[in-house]
């Protein structure tokens, strides 16, 4: 089993339209979780921290959930701009000192006129 | 406010060189981190570089190196490069090595190995 597994995708969304999509993760040990977006050939780009009581900037929704080991990210009215590759990352090794992210493989999410 | 830079942008070597990409941190960040991106994949950890030592690595064999100077720049060194090293490769910086700090991308570099 990975350690951090998202849907690869892709979501197609017609604009205007609400996508919502999951990533679970392995270590319920794990503290700090983050959304990015990647556009095509791109560097990631942080989107949102994800914290325990949930989140929203914008149109951007995101959710985590301890006891089923998964976070969320939900997109309101989707634009044709949030065509992007959205990473979960997920920091899995909080006892020790450091910071290392491990990425789940990205979920695809293409909104069509 | 200066973001990430990585150099070169794009490079071309063959089987068995040697390879050294460099990385400036987003200004007032003192830990680097590098991570290998294969196409149609996520970002896979290398190391992290805080307080020019490498604290924490991925599962990366020792032909994958490191080093960061008293400015906070890191390199990335390869040695006797594979064809299976042609990646993206990604600098993240952040403030301190906590992880609820979240890190910063640079461009990349692109590597082909022919």
């Amino acid at each position: 089993r990975k350690e951090v597994e998202q849907d690869p995708g892709p979501f197609n969304v017609p604009e205007g339209a609400t996508v919502a999509f999951n990533c679970t993760y392995s270590n319920s040990a794990s503290q700090s979780f983050f959304w990015y977006r990647q556009d095509c050939r791109k560097e990631p780009k942080l989107l949102m921290s994800v914290y325990s009581s949930g989140n929203e900037d914008g149109r951007f929704t995101a959710q985590l959930n301890r006891a089923s080991q998964y976070i969320s990210l939900l997109i309101r009215d989707s634009k044709l701009s949030d065509s992007a590759t959205y990473l979960c990352v997920v920091n899995l090794n909080p006892i020790a000192a450091g910071n290392k992210l491990t990425f789940g493989g990205g979920t695809r999410v293409l909104v069509k006129p | 406010d200066a973001g990430v830079t990585q150099s070169p942008t794009h490079l071309i070597k063959t089987r068995g060189q040697q390879v050294t990409l460099r990385c400036s941190p987003k200004s007032g960040h003192d830990t680097v981190s590098w991570y290998q991106q294969a196409l149609g994949q996520g970002p896979q950890f290398i190391f992290q570089y805080y307080e020019e030592e490498e604290r924490q690595r991925g599962n990366f064999p020792d032909r994958f190196s490191g080093h960061q100077f008293p400015n906070y720049s890191s390199e990335l060194n390869v040695n006797a490069l594979l064809l299976g090293d042609s990646a993206l490769y990604l600098c993240a910086s952040s403030l301190g090595d906590r992880e609820y700090q979240p890190q910063h991308f640079g461009d990349g570099t692109r590597l082909s190995i022919l």
